[in-house]
């Protein structure tokens, strides 16, 4: 059973601050590794994808993978509160295999 | 019309009624899914069709019955459904090969079953 794990949260930070968010996985063949963020009432929208150890930045957002630890953290410099959302983890193992998703860590960042 | 586009955004239905949601893709894309979201629970995958052909059926029971007439639409028949089947169903789209996993989710039909 391949499992993705994530803090529910909420996680709550002031504007500005750095959000760190953390998500594991259990199978050791994973291989890609994506961020959705869900805004309440809306639908996931891919926001960074990850392939090798190490960070990958994209603007505000910095993605941080780990495959010894089998651990996989989302970063976001400077918080807004437009930030606030649910954040979902996604572990797949490449090429036609479908992601496995975990439960979310809902933020909350206020003024 | 881009993306991905579901319809109907909200449904009502009793537990006898027999309703379809429908879902179409303006990406090209070849892959097409069916997602459930519960509260407090992760994405829960139902179907997914690859050109057209059903190729995973996560245990799903026989109420729902999908339909892909062709790689841009995708439909989810409901019928004798229950209230506990109640939640967001989503539906999403991906093109096949090294970009499979990247997925473009519809805004989902937010079902009540009473």
């Amino acid at each position: 059973q391949k499992e993705v794990e994530q803090n529910s949260g909420p996680l709550s930070v002031p504007e500005g601050a750095i959000a760190s968010l953390n998500c594991t996985y259990s199978d050791r063949g994973s291989q890609s590794f994506f961020w959705y963020r869900q805004y309440s009432g809306k639908s996931p929208e891919l926001i960074m994808s990850i392939y090798s150890n190490g960070d990958k930045e994209d603007g505000r957002f910095t993605a941080q993978l780990n495959k010894a630890s089998q651990y996989v953290s989302l970063l976001i410099r400077d918080s807004q509160p437009s930030d606030s959302a649910t954040y979902l983890c996604a572990v797949g193992r490449g090429g036609s295999y479908i992601p496995t998703f975990g439960r979310g860590t809902s933020l909350i960042v206020h003024p | 019309e881009t993306g991905v586009t579901q319809t109907p955004r909200h449904l009502v239905m009793g537990m006898t009624n027999k309703k379809s949601l429908k879902c179409e893709q303006h990406l090209g894309h070849n892959a097409m899914y069916w997602y459930k979201q519960s509260a407090k629970k992760p994405l829960e995958l139902m179907f997914v069709y690859n050109f057209k052909e059903q190729t995973e059926n996560n245990s799903v029971p026989s109420r729902f019955s999908p339909e892909c007439p062709n790689s841009s639409h995708l439909f989810l028949h409901l019928h004798t459904l229950q209230p506990e089947d109640s939640a967001l169903y989503l539906c999403a789209s991906s093109q096949a090969g090294t970009e499979s996993e990247k997925l473009f989710f519809g805004s989902g039909t937010q079902l009540s079953v009473l």
